[in-house]
């Protein structure tokens, strides 16, 4: 079976550090990958999405960068942090191939606090 | 342009009474259409979805949903709802030339016993 696993699950950064999340998933190969924001009204937005090394689309400017160094880690980086990053970050997975309505699994999350 | 639509920040349900959370939805083409549950602090987990067939689906836990293109909506349900069931709700659409699901600003369920 296939398995999500985010890292860290919590996060105090001051402003102005870098931030590193970092995501793997198990049991597939080749997946889609998402990295989405969740702000403190709950909504849920699209950073980015892989469909494979190296290849990352961002869905929204930001302050945030991603990176996918081998076929299922999804690195989330940012060289400066600002206060408004401040959030919970979900990594996510589907198979790979066209949209075709796959499921999106979700990883358990990473709260992250700018201070 | 593309969007879904939770029509209800909270829904209160006493333990044992049927529940409805309401999604409309707003995608070209055929939708493929979802519902996810969040715990506190925790990841959106998947209940069930629809792409093509039946329009009742059976999901996850007792949940089901149906689908209705004619008012575009695909409400989720449950016949005897648990407090256990309290959670926040995501319905997502995608489809059409959306490569990526759009999710709704989510329902807070509430069961109280």
């Amino acid at each position: 079976s296939q398995t999500i696993h985010q890292w860290p699950a919590t996060l105090v950064q001051p402003v102005g550090s870098p931030l590193s999340l970092e995501c793997t998933v198990e049991g597939t190969s080749n997946p889609n990958l998402y990295w989405y924001r969740q702000a403190a009204g709950r909504g849920l937005q699209l950073l980015f999405y892989s469909v494979g090394i190296g290849q990352i689309s961002s869905e929204v400017p930001q302050n945030l960068s991603a990176s996918r160094p081998q076929d299922r880690q999804f690195i989330l980086s940012s060289k400066k942090l600002l206060l408004s990053d401040s959030g919970f970050y979900l990594c996510a997975w589907s198979v790979s191939g066209g949209w075709s309505g796959n499921t999106i699994y979700f990883g358990e999350g990473s709260w992250l606090t700018v201070v | 342009a593309q969007s879904v639509a939770q029509p209800e920040d909270q829904v209160n349900v006493a333990e044992g009474n049927p529940l409805t959370v309401k999604c409309t939805y707003s995608v070209s083409g055929n939708p493929y259409l979802f519902w996810y549950v969040q715990y506190p602090n925790r990841g959106l987990q998947f209940l069930l979805k629809y792409i093509t067939g039946d329009n009742l689906v059976k999901g996850s836990y007792g949940f089901e949903a149906e689908f209705n293109k004619s008012q575009t909506s695909f409400h989720l349900k449950k016949p005897s709802a648990l407090v256990s069931d309290s959670a926040l709700y995501f319905c997502a659409a995608g489809g059409g030339s959306q490569g990526n699901l759009i999710f709704g600003k989510g329902t807070k369920l509430s069961v109280k016993p």
